[in-house]
């Protein structure tokens, strides 16, 4: 069993609509949860980092942790054009471990 | 300008031949990472550094050897490689040692091993 399950998608959603995008984990130990925005031919960058369950907020993107059920999520809202990449959640206790990533495209 | 650079960008080589991939951070970061990317797979871990002279492996290090000299740099060396090592490389690297630290990555090497 993979340490963190993403689905791949693609996932295509018109301009203005709200994106879900989750992972699930099986390793309670996991301690920080991390989201990812690859876009294409350049290397991940940081969207998101929580480290508890609740919700974290920041401008038109809310993670979610919820640590019972071992789920994590990103919503999007209004989402653009320019959203659109690949979007990797990354969890870690001793060490990194990153979902495969989902590709996302939001047509104007 | 703050980040982790990578060379070669591209590389083609064939079975065997060793070759490096230089990384080099200018953040003063303790921690630096070697991934590889493949489709259906997402990112591996393959070495990492706390600091220094202190290396440990990820879930995929065979096939692959790393140093850490000095603070900046951590090349990745393949001794003898194989077409499985064809893949997309990042380095990354951060200030502190604990996962918690945000991760900054390199633009990525993409290797074709014939």
């Amino acid at each position: 069993q993979k340490e963190v399950e993403q689905d791949p998608g693609p996932l295509s959603v018109p301009e203005g609509a709200i994106v879900s995008l989750n992972c699930t984990y099986s390793n309670s130990a996991f301690q920080y949860f991390m989201w990812y925005r690859q876009y294409s031919r350049k290397g991940p960058e940081l969207l998101m980092y929580t480290y508890s369950s609740g919700n974290k907020e920041d401008g038109r993107f809310t993670a979610q942790v919820d640590k019972s059920s071992k789920y994590i999520s990103l919503f999007i809202r209004d989402s653009q054009p320019s959203d659109s990449a690949t979007y990797l959640c990354a969890m870690s206790g001793n060490q990194f471990y990153f979902g495969t990533g989902t590709s996302l495209t939001v047509i104007p | 300008e703050a980040q982790v650079t990578q060379n070669p960008r591209y590389l083609i080589t064939v079975t065997g031949k060793k070759l490096t991939v230089t990384c080099s951070q200018n953040m003063n970061h303790e921690y630096m990472s070697w991934y590889r990317q493949d489709p259906g797979l997402g990112l591996r871990q393959i070495y990492y550094s706390m600091n220094v002279e202190v290396t440990d492996k990820g879930d995929v290090p065979e096939g692959y050897k790393v140093s850490r000299k000095e603070k900046r740099n951590f090349p990745l060396i393949l001794e003898s490689p194989s077409p499985n090592q064809t893949s997309l490389y990042f380095c990354a690297s951060s200030f502190g040692g604990g996962s918690q630290e945000t991760q900054y990555f390199g633009p990525g090497t993409r290797l074709l091993v014939l």
